[in-house]
């Protein structure tokens, strides 16, 4: 059973555009989610994260918003660039850290020049 | 390092022989989260330390798992026996307790298992 789940397996946008990546999940107890940026043959580098206090965070281009009654969550990046090309996984944990990373499927992003 | 290490960076076994895994995670950095992704997938949850203590081990998929961290710094992970359904990519990440950052995990390159 999936408790995050991102439902796009790949997107792609135009250089210059918005990339609207989303992630939904199921578990309430979620407290704190993350997204990851992954290039091949690396691992997952941290990006952008939300506490559940909060439904806005926002580092440059990147904007995570969290919708909590909806169980949602979406990273945009705007202006989107090639190098933004990656596969991006959602996660999320609980009880104050220090508890394992829930990972979606993640979302592969193709920026086109 | 700068960064979380791993070694080796590829690793080919043939059915039934043993592979060992190691992690250097990020100094200081007292826990650290061992997890498997397979292709495809999302990395999921192997095991976690804090410090040399093995506090959640929920995810190990059999006994042939086994994972150690006896000085509290560097980690192996120990599969036994290896089986086809073992080949993935085993990624290591060490956060660090007791701030508020203690949620942001940071990841190793892994290390990509291929059984034959």
């Amino acid at each position: 059973d999936q408790q995050v789940k991102q439902n796009s397996p790949s997107l792609s946008v135009q250089e210059g555009r918005i990339s609207i990546l989303n992630c939904d999940y199921t578990n309430s107890m979620f407290d704190y989610f993350l997204w990851y940026k992954k290039y091949p043959a690396e691992g997952p580098t941290f990006l952008i994260s939300i506490s559940s206090i909060k439904d806005k965070n926002e580092d440059g281009r990147f904007t995570v918003f969290l919708n909590k009654s909806a169980k949602h969550l979406s990273l945009h990046i705007v202006p989107s660039q090639p190098g933004d090309s990656a596969v991006y996984f959602c996660a999320a944990n609980r009880n104050s850290g220090n508890t394992p990373l829930v990972f979606g499927k993640g979302t592969r992003l193709s920026v086109i020049a | 390092g700068a960064g979380v290490s791993q070694s080796p960076r590829y690793k080919v076994a043939k059915r039934g022989q043993d592979v060992a895994l190691r992690c250097d995670p990020i100094s200081g950095h007292v826990s650290l989260f061992w997890y498997q992704q397979a292709l495809g997938q999302g990395p999921e949850f192997l095991t976690y330390f804090q410090n040399e203590a093995q506090l959640d081990k929920s995810g190990l998929p059999s006994d042939r798992f086994f994972a150690e961290r006896p000085e509290g710094s560097v980690s192996t992970l120990k599969i036994q026996r290896t089986q086809q359904e073992d080949s993935a990519v085993y990624l290591c990440a060490s956060s660090l307790a007791g701030t508020p950052k203690v949620y942001e995990q940071y990841f190793g390159p892994g290390t990509r298992l291929t059984v034959t």
